[in-house]
């Protein structure tokens, strides 16, 4: 059992280059996150998905898009890469239940830097 | 906005010692709460999970609490090991699970 598998593994990208990074579930989970981890800080959620189709900002969304398609993918879009998006990226998925007693599993990160 | 104290920031301990982690957040409206370990370089693997209705959960040598009311969390470590060494991140979740807002974490080393 795959889980949370993130793609790629580490990049780097120039000021002003665009690109993706892929997250992929195959636990059939409704719910799917982007958090990012910066140094000497918590991990901040970036934007989330309740389901194909329905997608949210988070708290710190600008810079970055999402789409969800498909239950199984979220990917996550840097239109115009700047330095300050250097980070490491995590992807998280859940399933669904308001009740809150589904763990939410993490992919093993995208570490990206902007030079 | 919740903000959410992990204290304390490192910890080094003995093997064998018993540790508690503490972990408080400002906002006691929560769905859950749960903990995390990250190895170096690692992703997030998920410990335990609370309901915000229970007050504790328990895995083998682990065990946290909850007191939702005074936006509290601890999380107990019996018999410590080295291959406890890693960072301990507490995270209530909040709106669902899909919304995790997360403390900086506690550095632990378990010296053989």
């Amino acid at each position: 059992n795959a889980g949370v598998t993130q793609t790629p593994k580490f990049q780097v990208l120039k000021t002003g280059q665009s690109m993706t990074l892929q997250c992929a579930q195959d636990m059939n989970h409704e719910y799917m996150s982007w958090y990012r981890q910066d140094p000497g800080m918590g991990l901040r959620l970036i934007h989330y998905s309740v389901g194909a189709g329905i997608t949210d900002q988070g708290e710190v969304p600008n810079g970055y898009n999402v789409s969800r398609s498909t239950t199984e993918d979220f990917p996550l879009r840097l239109l115009s890469a700047a330095p300050s998006q250097t980070s490491v990226y995590f992807c998280a998925s859940s399933n669904s239940d308001r009740g809150g007693n589904q763990p939410q599993h993490f992919g093993d990160g995208t570490r990206l830097s902007i030079l | 906005k919740q903000e959410v104290t992990q204290i304390p920031a490192a910890l080094s301990v003995p093997e064998g010692e018993n540790l508690v982690l503490n972990c408080s957040f400002t906002d006691s409206a929560i769905y859950n709460l749960q903990w995390f370990r990250q190895d170096p370089g690692k992703g997030l693997t998920s410990l335990l999970l609370i309901q915000s209705s229970q007050r504790e959960q328990t895995s083998g040598r682990l065990n946290a609490s909850l007191d939702k009311s005074s936006g509290r969390s601890t999380l107990y470590i019996a018999a410590s090991q080295p291959g406890d060494s890693a960072t301990y991140l507490c995270a209530p979740g909040q709106g669902g699970s899909e919304k995790l807002v997360f403390g900086k974490g506690t550095k632990l080393t378990v010296n053989p």
